[in-house]
């Protein structure tokens, strides 16, 4: 079983459409989380790191549940621009190594 | 991102030959990273330095070695033991009194292709 683990999709939706990619966990010491998203050959980009409490910005939601060792992102009103691969990323029990998921590949469609 | 050089962008090796990667930040982060991705694949952490003379193995080392001589600088060294080092290389920082905890910045990559 992988580390960090994701649907890889592809996500198809059409603009204005809500979606939720979920990413799960194995190790249960892990304390930092984050969501990168990357764009066709470029590097990934910080999107939000995600809390115990769930936080939101923007269009972007982020939950955490650590007794199903599971993180989600939610993403309401899609746009065009959305169009993207979602990178879940897990801190290794809080040392400096990072676990990043293969990703979730979302297209939204006019 | 801004404060994190990759270079070169685009990078040729022959069969046998060591090429390095070269990795600059002007962000004053203590920990620095390096990592392989393959299409349509994750992020691989390669190895990592959480302080200046210090580095560790990540998950694939084998065939790449590192030094961290100055804080702005973690260079990647892709050795002739590398068999398959075709992929798309990427270096990241992050800093603050809780490195590890960290959210992680990443430079624009480097891509590295077999002759």
């Amino acid at each position: 079983r992988k580390e960090v683990e994701q649907d890889p999709g592809p996500f198809n939706v059409p603009e204005g459409a809500t979606v939720a990619f979920n990413c799960t966990y194995s190790n249960s010491a892990s304390q930092s989380f984050f969501w990168y998203r990357q764009d066709c050959r470029k590097e990934p980009k910080l999107l939000m790191s995600v809390y115990s409490s769930g936080n939101e910005d923007g269009r972007f939601t982020a939950q955490l549940n650590r007794a199903s060792q599971y993180i989600s992102l939610l993403i309401r009103d899609s746009k065009l621009s959305d169009s993207a691969t979602y990178l879940c990323v897990v801190n290794r029990g809080g040392g400096f190594k990072t676990i990043f998921g293969a990703g979730t590949r979302l297209f939204v469609k006019a | 991102d801004g404060g994190i050089t990759q270079s070169p962008k685009y990078l040729f090796r022959k069969e046998g030959q060591n090429v390095t990667l070269s990795c600059e930040q002007n962000l004053n982060h203590d920990a620095m990273y390096w990592y392989r991705q393959d299409p349509g694949q994750g992020l691989r952490l390669i190895y990592y330095s959480q302080i200046v003379n210090d580095f560790q193995k990540g998950d694939i080392a084998e065939g790449y070695s590192v030094s961290r001589e100055k804080k702005e600088s973690f260079p990647l060294t892709v050795t002739s033991a590398q068999k398959n080092p075709t992929a798309f290389y990427l270096c990241a920082t992050a800093g603050g009194n809780r490195a590890g905890n960290q959210p992680q910045h990443f430079g624009d990559g480097t891509r590295l292709s077999i002759l």
